[in-house]
């Protein structure tokens, strides 16, 4: 079983629509979760960061975490074609402060067609 | 914001040989920095995490010996890939741990990556 996972796709969602990103990990004792987005040849921007259940929203962007299911996800809303990459979703496995080491999921295309 | 920088972004060298890839945070201080490796279509893969003044950590499968890593200063991580191959082709991306955010957990700040060709 991979620690983090997430459904590769490519996920296409029209313009204007909710796309939905969804990821779950297995160990049970991490504390933290990140979405990066990714274009092509560049490297990861961070999205979205949450460490407590429920939903945390930023702008368009809305993630939500449940520890218990051991999932985290994110909703775009009014999706734009320049939404359109690669979203990786990260997972701090060993939990604490400063030492932030990441394992990360293998990414979900999502494709924005107008 | 926290700026990582990467030097270079390209790179192109013949089999056996070694290459030097830098990474720089600008405007912060990283006591940690991480190294990441990509293959084309597949996910980042931590290679080791790099600490200040002290050796770096290794991930399981990475060969210390090959990939030599040297985080001198709190701004400046260097990784080394000696006798390099086709294989070492990659994509190698740095960051750096960056200012708190909320609720004590450290933002990972990524350079803009290396694009390693070994012919």
């Amino acid at each position: 079983q991979k620690e983090v996972e997430q459904n590769s796709g490519p996920l296409s969602v029209p313009e204007g629509a909710i796309a939905s990103l969804n990821c779950t990990y297995s160990d049970r004792g991490s504390q933290s979760f990140f979405w990066y987005r990714q274009y092509s040849g560049k490297s990861p921007e961070l999205i979205m960061f949450i460490y407590s259940n429920g939903d945390k929203e930023d702008g368009r962007f809305t993630a939500q975490l449940n520890k218990a299911s051991q999932y985290v996800s994110l909703l775009i809303r009014d999706s734009q074609p320049s939404d359109s990459a690669t979203y990786l979703c990260a997972v701090n496995m060993y939990g604490g402060t400063s030492y932030g080491k990441l394992t990360f999921g293998q990414g979900t295309i999502l494709t924005v067609h107008p | 914001g926290a700026v990582v920088s990467q030097h270079p972004s390209r790179v192109i060298c013949k089999s056996g040989t070694s290459v030097k890839i830098e990474c720089r945070s600008l405007d912060f201080q990283a006591t940690t920095m991480f190294w990441y490796r990509q293959f084309p279509k597949q996910s980042l893969m931590l290679m080791a995490t790099s600490n200040e003044g002290s050796k770096a950590t290794y991930e399981q499968g990475v060969e210390k010996d090959k990939f030599l890593i040297n985080h001198a200063s709190l701004t400046l991580s260097t990784l080394t890939v000696t006798s390099a191959h086709p294989e070492d082709s990659s994509f190698y991306i740095c960051s750096a741990d960056g200012p708190l955010l909320a609720g004590g957990y450290n933002e990972q700040f990524f350079g803009p990556g290396t694009r390693l060709t070994v012919l």
